[in-house]
């Protein structure tokens, strides 16, 4: 079955990049997607990437894909305060099922 | 304004009781989903909808049963309710489509005590 592993904890200084890493298990995912949790509230789709692309960028976020290793990351540049949130990873796997596998979520302390 | 909402926020119930909870998307959607996260975050699917249709059914308890009565609502009813039942039980809608970007709802958080 799927897998997906994040680590559970992440601190950094505000103005520094912050990088969350992803590994996931199943070779037929064709896409993969973050998704940032505020205290409190749902899940906020950040970015995906299709499994046939290395790296997307959309402004202060940075997606790294390597499919060989099946490891995933998500850069946050100039990291804020209001980025202080639990972080998903999730695959969708290749076989039609529409459902996501998540990862147990990173949560992202930034410290002023 | 609101994409996919749902109703209620918070429960609190007495265990044996039987609740439900209901969810409503106008993003024009035609698949649904249940998710169930637990005290530690981890999210797991439970169900999902297709056009009114079961498509997913995850290993869940029978106590459990989605209803769909058309494509912009999924509801999830519990019967006989346990402790273990407890979590935050997220709604989700997608398009169908290859990327399917999945849209969740606030989240209702259920207390069982």
């Amino acid at each position: 079955g799927e897998d997906v592993e994040q680590s559970l904890f992440l601190s950094v200084r505000e103005g520094d990049s912050s990088v969350i890493n992803c590994t996931y298990t199943d070779s037929s995912s064709t896409y993969l997607y973050w998704y940032k949790q505020e205290p409190g509230a749902g899940l906020q789709l950040l970015t995906y990437i299709f499994s046939n692309m290395d790296m997307k960028q959309d402004q202060r976020l940075t997606v790294l894909l390597n499919k060989k290793d099946k490891h995933l990351s998500l850069r946050i540049a100039d990291t804020q305060t209001g980025d202080s949130a639990i972080y998903f990873c999730a695959e969708r796997e290749g076989t039609g099922r529409r459902a996501l596998t998540f990862g147990s979520g990173t949560r992202l302390q930034v410290q002023p | 304004d609101t994409a996919v909402s749902q109703t209620p926020k918070y429960l609190v119930t007495q265990m044996g009781n039987d609740k439900s909870i209901k969810c409503e998307q106008n993003l024009g959607h035609d698949t649904m989903y249940w998710y169930k996260q637990d005290s530690k975050k981890f999210l797991k699917i439970m169900f999902s909808y297709n056009n009114k249709e079961l498509i997913i059914n995850e290993t869940v308890p029978n106590r459990f049963s989605p209803k769909s009565p058309d494509k912009a609502h999924l509801n999830l009813h519990i019967n006989s309710l346990e402790l273990g039942d407890s979590a935050v039980y997220f709604c989700a809608s997608s398009k169908g489509g290859r990327a399917s970007e999945q849209y969740f709802g606030p989240g209702t958080r259920l207390t069982v005590t």
